[in-house]
């Protein structure tokens, strides 16, 4: 089956510091991935996306490369503020052969930043 | 006012009691969701459904039923709550552009404590 594995948290970083949270995903097939973060007390919202090899998801400064060759789509952000504090999930999508494109998430990552 | 709207925010419940959770979105999409989140577990899916007349499975629905009264609301059903119910509810929506890059979005959350 699909699954995707991030790493263990929690994270705590200083602001301003380089942010890496490592994800792999195993898919029977060609997916797209995801990053969503979770603020605290909030839904999850897209933070970026990339559909094919090679691509570059990227926003607020946040980046994710999609590496097929390692299976790879880790989020990194140059340097981090304390309002980054959140969790972080990376998914993936496949098209499952019944029109259905359902989101496969990993745990999670929560990332604090201080000041 | 918010796309995706979940009521209530909070409840706790009794064992053994029918509870429902409910869903609303204004963004006028066919695809539904209702995922549970359960700390280091990330979020599983419960039900989804891409249009009024279709409903699905998805990963752990026993215990739980949904209903989708029309193309804005998406109700989950717990018959007979039990406590490993307890958790963190979403309901997302995503639209039927039949893309592997869509995206879903995110209700804030219902959390629910079953006793």
């Amino acid at each position: 089956g699909n699954s995707v594995t991030q790493m263990e948290g929690p994270v705590t970083l200083s602001e301003e510091a380089f942010l890496t949270i490592n994800c792999t995903y195993t898919a029977t097939g060609y997916p797209s991935l995801f990053w969503y973060v979770q603020y605290p007390g909030e839904g999850l919202q897209l933070l970026l996306k990339a559909t094919k090899a090679d691509d570059k998801g990227s926003n607020k400064g946040f980046e994710a490369t999609y590496r097929k060759e390692t299976t790879s789509f880790h989020l990194e952000k140059g340097s981090v503020q304390v309002s980054d504090s959140a969790v972080y999930f990376c998914a993936l999508t496949l098209n499952s052969g019944a029109g259905s494109y359902q989101l496969t998430f990993g745990k999670g990552t929560k990332l604090s930043v201080i000041p | 006012d918010a796309d995706v709207t979940q009521t209530p925010r909070n409840r706790i419940t009794k064992t053994g009691k029918r509870i429902m959770l409910e869903c609303s979105q204004t963004k006028g999409h066919d695809r539904m969701y209702w995922y549970r989140q359960d700390p280091g577990l990330g979020l599983r899916l419960i039900y989804y459904s891409f249009d009024v007349k279709d409903i699905n499975k998805g990963e752990i629905s026993d215990g739980y039923s949904v209903s989708r009264q029309a193309q804005a609301k998406f109700s989950l059903s717990l018959e007979s709550a039990i406590p490993n119910q307890t958790a963190l509810y979403f309901c997302a929506t995503s639209d039927a552009s039949g893309q592997l890059q869509e995206t879903q979005y995110f209700g804030p959350g219902t959390r629910l404590l079953v006793l």
